[in-house]
């Protein structure tokens, strides 16, 4: 069974452009979650996919932005890069979207913004 | 609105002693109460949680949490400390219904182990 896979590993964008962070489920989940780790900090959550739809959403602007595909896996979207946009972005999938449902981490993409 | 608070960024033990990691939460309806542990450079990956089923919860690498009501506590234990242990924990929550809404984290406690 193949984990939760994130890339790229690393990226260093410039204040202002525009970034694609990908992710790629555990097989069999059908609900994708993002969250932003700043440095010292937990992780905060940006949004849900279930089956190709957004169905939640946290306290982001909408430069974040994203997709879900017909086979589960997903991108995150962030345009107009800013400083404080300097994060951990770590991908979560599980098996549905309930509340209760285990949410297994992929390893994450460290963005620096320059 | 959901809030949890974790007392303590750095906590240090000695190996082979107790480890206790203290959780607090804040829910207007019955929560979900997640531990995750993240080691350098990896993403989080779960010890344990709670669902309303047994209030005393046994996860991996010998790791175990109460949920306590009254308290409003999740706190983690491990009888004996091993060096692997050391590592940042997260405690989460999410709440029945609020699967959409994500998963609410605390700041996390950094665990140092002492030889």
């Amino acid at each position: 069974e193949t984990g939760v896979t994130q890339s790229p590993t690393h990226l260093i964008k410039t204040r202002g452009q525009q970034v694609t962070l990908r992710c790629s489920s555990q097989s069999g989940h059908n609900t994708v979650s993002w969250y932003q780790q700043a440095l010292g900090q937990g992780p905060q959550f940006i949004f849900q996919y279930y089956r190709e739809e957004e169905n939640g959403r946290g306290n982001f602007p909408p430069r974040f932005s994203g997709l879900q595909f017909p086979n589960y896996s997903s991108e995150l979207n962030v345009n107009a890069l800013e400083l404080d946009d300097s994060a951990l972005y770590l991908c979560a999938s599980s098996l549905g979207g309930g509340a209760a449902d285990t949410q297994y981490f992929g390893p994450g993409t460290r963005l620096t913004v320059l | 609105a959901q809030s949890v608070t974790q007392l303590g960024s750095h906590v240090s033990v000695s190996e082979g002693a107790l480890v206790l990691l203290r959780c607090n939460y804040s829910s207007s309806v019955p929560p979900y109460l997640f531990w995750y542990v993240q080691y350098p450079n990896q993403g989080l990956q779960l010890l344990l949680k709670y669902t309303s089923a047994a209030t005393l919860v046994k996860g991996i690498n010998g790791f175990e949490a109460e949920f306590k009501k009254s308290e409003t506590s999740f706190h983690l234990t491990k009888p004996s400390a091993h060096m692997s242990d050391a590592a940042e924990y997260f405690c989460a929550v999410s709440y029945v219904g609020g699967g959409a809404d994500g998963l609410t984290f605390g700041k996390g406690t950094h665990l140092i182990i002492q030889p």
